[in-house]
């Protein structure tokens, strides 16, 4: 079964670019995910689906700041022109064989 | 505009019952699987249980088999789940979500949330 691995925090300055990365266990490179947005206090949302070859499809409403890619086992979630508001915890998920979900364990994003 | 309302959360002892509604509206609900998710007082977010569109498959975390009961009346646009023989592990924030479709099971849409507490 495919396990997600996640940094447990970032942090990156007003108006930069971060990148986050959530990372497939092995034999599992080619798994299809999605990045979940959750604010503090607030219930999550959905950002966008992610593929293998890095195409991506977003969320109603998702901002454009916000874009996906890949390389091998890892997929990324790229934030730019960070604003106050993108404080929050994001959540990676993806599913097994068993149509189980799995989420990574979510990295906790400071904007200084 | 999809919505999804979840309802019942409340405090129960443990080896108690609860069942969780989730109303949903504005997509038609008997074409996506759902599924409900929770998220202990400051943890990350689990997977606990899904239903496919017709109700006809269920599936559950290990956690939870044998206790929780999913189930949907889509004539009445409502996802379920029945929380039999609570432990104090099962304290969270339950989520009811629509999954995806189209082959990915992927969550894209999430309910506020109804929180769960077990305790004496």
């Amino acid at each position: 079964q495919p396990v997600l691995t996640q940094s447990s925090s970032a942090s990156a300055s007003l108006g930069s670019s971060v990148k986050l990365t959530c990372t497939l266990s092995s034999g599992h490179s080619g798994y299809i995910i999605a990045w979940h947005q959750q604010v503090p206090g607030k219930a999550p949302r959905y950002l966008m689906k992610l593929e293998g070859s890095g195409s991506y499809n977003k969320g109603s409403g998702v901002p454009d700041r916000f874009s996906g890619s890949s390389s091998g086992a890892d997929r990324y979630l790229t934030i730019s022109n960070l604003q106050s508001e993108d404080e929050a915890d994001y959540y990676c998920e993806t599913w097994d064989s068993n149509t189980h979900e799995l989420f990574g364990g979510g990295t906790k994003l400071t904007v200084l | 505009e999809v919505q999804l309302l979840e309802s019942g959360g409340g405090l129960v002892q443990p080896g108690g019952s609860l069942r969780l509604s989730c109303g949903a509206s504005g997509f038609t609900l008997r074409s996506y699987a759902m599924s409900w998710v929770r998220q202990a007082p400051g943890k990350g977010l689990e997977w606990v249980s899904a239903i496919s569109g017709s109700g006809g498959s269920t599936y559950y975390a290990d956690s939870v088999k044998g206790r929780f009961t999913i189930s949907r009346d889509n004539s009445k646009n409502t996802l379920y789940l029945q929380m039999n023989s609570l432990r104090a592990e099962d304290t969270a924030v339950y989520y009811c979500a629509k999954i995806l479709g189209g082959g990915d099971y992927v969550v894209d849409y999430w309910g506020q949330g109804t929180l769960v507490t077990v305790s004496s």
